[in-house]
């Protein structure tokens, strides 16, 4: 089992409609959680984050964490053409030298 | 925002040939960068964690007389693929790790190296 799952996808969704993307986990002692939005043939950009459980919002895009479940999501609302990229969540233990884990990655994209 | 800067972006080679790819943290000090490799449609690889001033720590499997990496500075690290052969063909990229407070050190990434070994 790996240690982050993330369904690649591809995900197609009309302009406008809410997209909802997951990653599930394994290891309980991960406390960051992040989302990296990697668009073409560029390096990832960081897009959110969250410490531990919870949500947080930033515009059109919400991040969840539910530890109990090891399970996390990122919503996008209102979905723009824009917005068509990959999607990676990773995820990373507290304290010094910790490694980041990557999921595979969702390709999404937002049709006019 | 923080900009990590990598050249060159595209590189085509004959093989058995070597190519260095640099990474470059403008807007600060990174004592520690990261190399990854990505095949399509594929997530990121870590390669190796470059550390200023130190050796690299590379992640199993990855060949470091293969994969050279030189971190000489706080701005600059360097991987250079030696004698290359086509199976080295791949998307590069690497990431600065910039110190936060709060415990969260963001990655910045740079734009990635397509390189073509023919």
């Amino acid at each position: 089992q790996k240690e982050v799952e993330q369904d690649p996808g591809p995900l197609s969704v009309p302009e406008g409609a809410i997209v909802s993307l997951n990653c599930t986990y394994s290891n309980s002692a991960f406390q960051y959680f992040m989302w990296y939005r990697q668009y073409s043939r560029k390096g990832p950009e960081l897009l959110m984050y969250t410490y531990s459980s919870g949500n947080k919002e930033d515009g059109r895009f919400t991040a969840q964490v539910d530890k109990s479940s090891k399970y996390i999501s990122l919503f996008i609302r209102d979905s723009q053409p824009s917005d068509s990229a990959t999607y990676l969540c990773a995820m990373t233990g507290a304290g010094n030298n910790r490694k980041l884990i990557w999921g595979l990655g969702t390709s999404l994209a937002v049709n006019p | 925002g923080a900009v990590v800067s990598q050249h060159p972006s595209w590189v085509i080679c004959k093989s058995g040939t070597s190519v260095k790819i640099e990474c470059r943290s403008l807007d600060f000090q990174a004592t520690t960068m990261f190399w990854y490799r990505q095949f399509p449609k594929q997530s990121l690889m870590l390669m190796a964690t470059s550390n200023e001033g130190s050796k690299a720590t590379y992640e199993q499997g990855v060949e470091k007389d293969k994969f050279l990496i030189n971190h000489a500075s706080l701005t600059l690290s360097t991987l250079t693929v030696t004698s290359a052969h086509p199976e080295d063909s791949s998307f590069y990229i690497c990431s600065a790790r910039r110190p936060g407070q709060g415990g969260f050190e963001e990655l910045f990434f740079g734009e990635g190296s397509r390189l073509t070994v023919l």
